[in-house]
């Protein structure tokens, strides 16, 4: 069945070092790709999408480029600052099935000053 | 922020009993979704609805079932809760299943002592 991989965190960085977040996928059809962000305390939200091949989603400084070749998703960021401490999750959606998300296990990210 | 309401926000329960969790929206729109997000699982999806009386189930459906009367409310019940069920629970939304963005509510935390 579909899936999503991402790195285990926690993920400890310095303020303005540089994020990389892996995410691969497996699917059966063709996804689209988000990677949502949760601060804590509170719900996710859409950080950025790609709906296929080749597409960048960014936002915020962050990109994502929709890697058919290697089924990733890669989250990366130049330099991150305090405030984007966060779990950040990798997720992929199938549209023939009803739109349903599918995450992967989520990477909490620490950011120290 | 969409208008999505979850209540309760937090609950304490005992083993065996019923419990209903409520998510009411104010944006209209077709697809509303219960995930349950647990340690080293990220969010999993339990029930969908795609319209009034509309629904299907999820990859962890076995003891919640769910009901939709109206377009803006979407209720998730434990029949008989059970420790396992320990978890918070998110309601999302989307307006439409392709490249399908979903909202999400803040979230109820269920403890089943």
């Amino acid at each position: 069945g579909d899936s999503v991989t991402q790195m285990e965190g926690p993920v400890t960085l310095s303020e303005e070092a540089f994020l990389t977040i892996n995410c691969t996928y497996t699917a059966t059809g063709y996804p689209s790709l988000f990677w949502y962000v949760q601060y804590p305390g509170e719900g996710l939200q859409l950080l950025l999408k790609a709906t296929k091949a080749d597409d960048k989603g960014s936002n915020k400084g962050f990109e994502a480029t929709y890697r058919k070749e290697t089924t990733s998703f890669h989250l990366e960021k130049g330099s991150v600052q305090v405030s984007d401490s966060a779990v950040y999750f990798c997720a992929l959606s199938v549209s023939n099935q009803g739109g349903k998300l599918i995450f992967g296990q989520g990477t909490e990210l620490s950011v120290k000053p | 922020d969409a208008g999505i309401t979850q209540s309760p926000r937090h609950k304490v329960t005992e083993t065996g009993t019923p419990v209903t969790l409520r998510c009411h929206q104010t944006e209209n729109h077709r697809y509303m979704y219960w995930y349950r997000q647990d340690p080293g699982h990220g969010l999993r999806l339990i029930h969908y609805s795609y319209g009034v009386k509309d629904t299907d189930k999820g990859e962890v459906s076995d003891g919640y079932s769910v009901s939709r009367s109206k377009t803006e409310d979407f209720l998730l019940t434990l029949e008989s809760a059970t420790s396992s069920q320990t978890s918070v629970y998110f309601c999302a939304i989307s307006e439409r299943a392709a490249e399908n963005i979903q909202y999400f509510g803040a979230g109820t935390r269920l403890s089943v002592l």
